[in-house]
């Protein structure tokens, strides 16, 4: 089966700017993540969906970051203004239950000048 | 917050086996423990997870002790494309199973 699908790669922005970042989920996984993973560091969970309705955003810093998962697949995660702190991976994972295994993409990488 | 330890780093060799310990002293009877893997510049890899019983799949073993507080993750014969960063996770029902990443251990396989 195909996997989790993110794009960009990579993204390179001054800070103030906005960016945002699209995931593509595992045909048929209800459950989507979004998660930040600064260097050296674990995942941090940043939100998370059931089908198109929000669990948990309770770490996501809604004054700057916005997600939404329209019609239950796609999501894409915003951050406007960026800032230099923001520097770091996000990651999309999915799976097909709360406690099912996840199922990462391989991130996007956000650098902040 | 992580409810595991597990050691910094380790290496082994290729070909032998790898042995990745974890302790989770505080864990409760219906919370499973899972491992994950990350290998440079890639997302989290799931591995394996269990409760009660040990667990084998097609990339690792996973032993948990009798009384649940540690566990285990063998990869039989490691390869120089297992160097990672091996993360135990403990998922919480009551946090809504989710993952809270520690650390985790650097493994690195040398030839």
């Amino acid at each position: 089966e195909a996997g989790v699908a993110q794009s960009p790669r990579y993204k390179i922005i001054e800070k103030r700017q906005s960016v945002a970042f699209w995931c593509n989920p595992i045909s048929g996984h209800a459950t989507l993540y979004w998660y930040q993973q600064i260097l050296g560091q674990g995942p941090k969970l940043l939100i998370q969906f059931q089908n198109n309705g929000v669990v948990d955003d309770s770490q996501l810093p809604k004054d700057r970051f916005s997600a939404e998962r329209l019609k239950g697949v796609d999501s894409t995660l915003k951050i406007q203004p960026a800032k230099l702190e923001d520097s770091a991976v996000y990651l999309c994972a999915s799976s097909a239950g709360l406690n099912q295994p996840q199922h990462f993409g391989d991130g996007t990488r956000l650098s902040i000048l | 917050d992580a409810k595991t330890t597990q050691p910094p780093s380790m290496d082994c060799a290729e070909g032998r086996a790898a042995n990745l310990p974890c302790n989770h002293s505080t864990i409760s009877g219906n919370e499973y423990v899972y491992w994950y893997r990350q290998i440079h510049s890639q997302g989290p890899q799931y591995i394996i997870h269990g409760l009660k019983n040990n667990e084998t799949n097609e990339m690792a073993s996973l032993i948990i002790t009798e009384d649940r507080k540690s566990s285990t993750l063998i990869l039989p014969h490691a390869t120089l494309r297992d160097t990672a960063v091996y993360y135990c996770i403990v998922r919480e029902r009551s946090n809504d199973y989710k993952l809270s990443f520690g650390a985790g251990t650097t493994v690195t396989v040398r030839a």
